[in-house]
C-alpha cells in the first residue's frame, strides 16, 4: 500500500519570505500523480500544484513550485512571496496513474504566516 | 458551474441514531470518493464509486457505515447506528475521466465538497 508522510506537523513564516513543506511517499508503482491540496479555516479542500511522476519538470503555478525527486520519493512545495492567505494546513497526496484508487493523503502540515 | 455539493453542512445527533449524508458529484464526473477527516487520523478513504459501481470499499470501518450511489448525480452515506467516536468530518470528492481513456479511472485530481461536520453526543 502507498504511504505518504509529511514530517513537519507546523510551519511558520514571516510574510513575503520563502517556505518549503516536505513530503515523502512510499509506492512500488512507475508512474502515478502527485498532489498538493490547501486547507484553510473555511475547510474547503483546493487544489494547489499536480505533479505526473512521468514528468521531469517540476510544476509550477504562480508563487507554488514543487521539487520532486523521483529516486528518493520526495515531493516538496515551494511557497514564494508568502501572504497572510497562504495560512491553511497543506497535504501532500499521492493517485495511481490508472484511476483504480483514491488519493492518499499525508497528515498535513499547519503553516502559520506572520505578518 | 456548481461545485461538489454535500448536505448537511452540520449535523448533531445522538448515539444510536442513523445519520445519512448526502452528495452531488459535479456533472461529467465519474468517480465519486468519500472521506472522512479526523485531528487523530486525518484524511482517510472510506469508499470510491467508478461509474456508480464501488470500486474499493475497504475503508469503510464497519459494517454500521454503507454507502450507496444509485445514479450518477447523487450518492449517500450512512451510519447506524452512530457512535460518538463517528464524529468527524466527511467529505465527497468527484473526480472525472482521464480524456482519452474511456470511461473507466480518473484523472487523480479530486474536486472537493465543503464537508460535512458530525458530531455524535
Amino acid at each position: 500500500a502507498q504511504t505518504v508522510t509529511q514530517s513537519q506537523p507546523e510551519m511558520s513564516v514571516q510574510e513575503a519570505e520563502t517556505v518549503t513543506l516536505s513530503c515523502t511517499y512510499d509506492t512500488s508503482e512507475s508512474d502515478y500523480y502527485l498532489f498538493w491540496y490547501k486547507q484553510p479555516p473555511s475547510r474547503q479542500m483546493i487544489l494547489v500544484i499536480r505533479q505526473e511522476a512521468y514528468k521531469q519538470q517540476n510544476a509550477t503555478e504562480n508563487r507554488f513550485s514543487v521539487n520532486f525527486q523521483k529516486a528518493a520519493k520526495s515531493f516538496s512545495l515551494k511557497i514564494s512571496d508568502s501572504q497572510l492567505g497562504d495560512a491553511a494546513m497543506y497535504f501532500c497526496a499521492y493517485s495511481g496513474r490508472g484511476g483504480a484508487d483514491g488519493l492518499t493523503f499525508g497528515k498535513g502540515t499547519h503553516l502559520i504566516i506572520q505578518p | 458551474d456548481a461545485g461538489v455539493i454535500q448536505s448537511p453542512r452540520h449535523e448533531v445527533t445522538e448515539m444510536g441514531q442513523e445519520v445519512t449524508l448526502r452528495c452531488k458529484p459535479i456533472s461529467g464526473h465519474n468517480s465519486l470518493f468519500w472521506y472522512r477527516q479526523t485531528m487523530m487520523r486525518g484524511l482517510e478513504l472510506l469508499i470510491y464509486f467508478n461509474n456508480n459501481v464501488p470500486i474499493d470499499d475497504s475503508g469503510m470501518p464497519e459494517d454500521r457505515f454503507s454507502a450507496k450511489m444509485p445514479n450518477a448525480s447523487f450518492s449517500t452515506l450512512k451510519i447506524q447506528p452512530s457512535e460518538p467516536r463517528d464524529s468527524a468530518v466527511y467529505f465527497c470528492a468527484s473526480s472525472s475521466p482521464t480524456p482519452g481513456q474511456g470511461t473507466y479511472g480518473h484523472t487523480g485530481e479530486l474536486f472537493f465538497g465543503e464537508g460535512s461536520r458530525l458530531t455524535v453526543l
